[in-house]
C-alpha cells in the first residue's frame, strides 16, 4: 500500500512548455484533489474529482486541466507554463466525503 | 465554506499539552471541522475531524464548543516532532473543496 504517489518530485520548465504532473493512489479512494502551495502560503485548490469521469474546478483552475479516467489516477496538465505557476503541487485522496485526506509528498515545479 | 481564524504562532514545552484554538463563528450545520498539520515542506497530514461531538484518536483530541463556533485541538504530550503548521478547516460533506488558510505555526521546545 503506497498511498498517494506523485511524480516527478522536482521539475524545471521553460515558459510556454507543457507537462503533466502524475498522481496515483492505491487505496480505491473516490475523492481526489490537486492543490498548489506558494511560499509562506496555505494550500489552494486547483481541481478536484468525486469519482472516475467526474471533475470540477477549485479556487485557482486557470492554466490547468485534469481528467479522471480511472479511480487510481488523477493527472494534472499544465497547458503553457508560466512563471506564476512556480509552486509546490500536492495531490490528495479520500475514501468518502466526510473523511480525512491523504496527501502525496508533492511536486516542486519551477518555471523559468 | 465557513472561514476560520487561528493564531499565527504558538509555543509549547515538550511533554506539555498543546492546545490550538480555532474560531469558526460562521460555521453552518452540515459543516465539519477538520485539522491537518504540515511538517516542514511535506504534504499535509490529516489529524482528526468532527461535526458536533468531541473526538479523540491516537494523535489528538478535538473539542468543539456546544454552539460549534470554535474548537480546540489538543496534543496531550507534545514532542519536538509535533513542530509544524496546524490548519483548522471547516468544510461541507464535499470535502474536496477544503480551503486551507495560513494555519498556526506550533513550535515545541525543550
Amino acid at each position: 500500500n503506497a498511498g498517494v504517489t506523485q511524480t516527478p518530485k522536482f521539475q524545471v520548465l521553460k515558459t510556454g512548455q507543457s507537462m503533466t504532473l502524475q498522481c496515483a493512489q492505491d487505496m480505491n479512494h473516490e475523492y481526489m484533489s490537486w492543490y498548489r502551495q506558494d511560499p509562506g502560503m496555505g494550500l489552494r485548490l486547483i481541481h478536484y474529482s468525486v469519482g472516475a469521469g467526474i471533475t470540477d474546478q477549485g479556487e485557482v483552475p486557470n492554466g490547468y486541466n485534469v481528467s479522471r479516467s480511472t479511480t487510481e489516477d488523477f493527472p494534472l496538465r499544465l497547458l503553457s507554463a508560466a512563471p506564476s505557476q512556480t509552486s509546490v503541487y500536492f495531490c490528495a485522496s479520500s475514501p468518502t466525503y466526510n473523511y480525512g485526506y491523504t496527501f502525496g509528498s508533492g511536486t516542486r515545479l519551477t518555471v523559468v | 465554506d465557513a472561514k476560520t481564524t487561528q493564531p499565527t504562532s504558538m509555543d509549547c514545552a515538550e511533554g506539555r499539552a498543546a492546545n490550538l484554538p480555532c474560531n469558526h463563528s460562521t460555521i453552518s450545520g452540515n459543516e465539519y471541522v477538520y485539522w491537518y498539520r504540515q511538517i516542514h515542506s511535506q504534504g499535509p497530514q490529516y489529524i482528526i475531524h468532527g461535526l458536533k461531538n468531541n473526538e479523540t484518536n491516537e494523535m489528538a483530541s478535538l473539542i468543539i464548543t456546544e454552539d460549534r463556533k470554535s474548537s480546540t485541538l489538543i496534543l496531550p504530550h507534545a514532542t519536538l516532532r509535533d513542530t509544524a503548521v496546524y490548519y483548522c478547516i471547516v468544510g461541507t460533506g464535499t470535502a474536496s473543496k477544503l480551503t486551507f488558510g495560513t494555519g498556526t505555526r506550533l513550535q515545541v521546545t525543550l
